[in-house]
């Protein structure tokens, strides 16, 4: 079966850079997306990596290894509205995404 | 009105009800889907729609029926619903069904719970 682990929950503080794991088994590989989703909120886009190595976006960071199935996303100097849940999604051979279960990401003054 | 929006927020409804959720997306896009989210769960598809046909079911059950009207509407309809069915229904939309690069636009849910 397909299956996308990621923590559950993770506690940072106020400044300090965080790194939320993601391990993938699919069906095919289509390329894999983060998102961030706000308690009662949408989840909203944070980034897309199809191909090996690392993307920077501002204070964000997302890394892939498709030959290890993983994937991280690097958060740099945590704001209190970091506090989120980040979700990460693989697209496999037929084009769906198969998400995680999401991580719960706290961030302490 | 922009990106994708969803009415009602909030839903409460009793097992003999019948309701409907509505979506609407405002960014031109010719694919929409409906997702169940539970806490602590991984986001489930239900249904996806491209250019108003249905592409996918994911073995859902017959209580929830979707409609997809045109390119930028999409209902799903509830009825006899048990309460293993609360959770946030989410809508989102795409360009299209295919291709890699496929960013999919949420909107905020509906918070549904079954009494």
């Amino acid at each position: 079966g397909q299956n996308i682990d990621q923590p559950t929950e993770m506690t940072a503080t106020e400044g300090a850079i965080v790194q939320i794991n993601c391990t993938y088994q699919t069906s095919g590989f289509n390329g894999l997306f983060w998102y961030q989703q706000h308690a009662g909120e949408a989840p909203t886009f944070l980034s897309y990596n199809v191909l090996d190595g690392l993307e920077e976006k501002g204070r964000f960071s997302s890394f892939l290894s498709r030959s290890k199935g993983y994937s991280y996303l690097l958060l740099k100097e945590l704001q209190m509205k970091d506090s989120a849940s980040y979700l990460c999604a693989v697209m496999d051979s037929n084009y769906q995404l198969i998400w995680g279960a999401g991580t719960k990401l706290i961030i302490k003054p | 009105e922009t990106g994708v929006t969803q009415t009602p927020r909030h839903l409460v409804m009793g097992m003999t009800n019948k309701k409907s959720l509505k979506c609407e997306q405002h960014l031109g896009h010719n694919a929409m889907y409906w997702y169940k989210q539970s806490a602590k769960k991984p986001l489930e598809l239900m249904f996806v729609y491209s250019l108003e046909e249905r592409v996918e079911n994911n073995s859902v059950p017959s209580r929830f029926s979707p409609e997809c009207p045109n390119s930028s509407h999409l209902f799903l309809h509830l009825h006899t619903l048990q309460p293993e069915d609360s959770a946030l229904y989410l809508c989102a939309s795409s360009q299209e069904t295919m291709g890699s690069y496929n960013e999919q636009f949420f909107g905020p849910g509906t918070r549904l719970t079954v009494l």
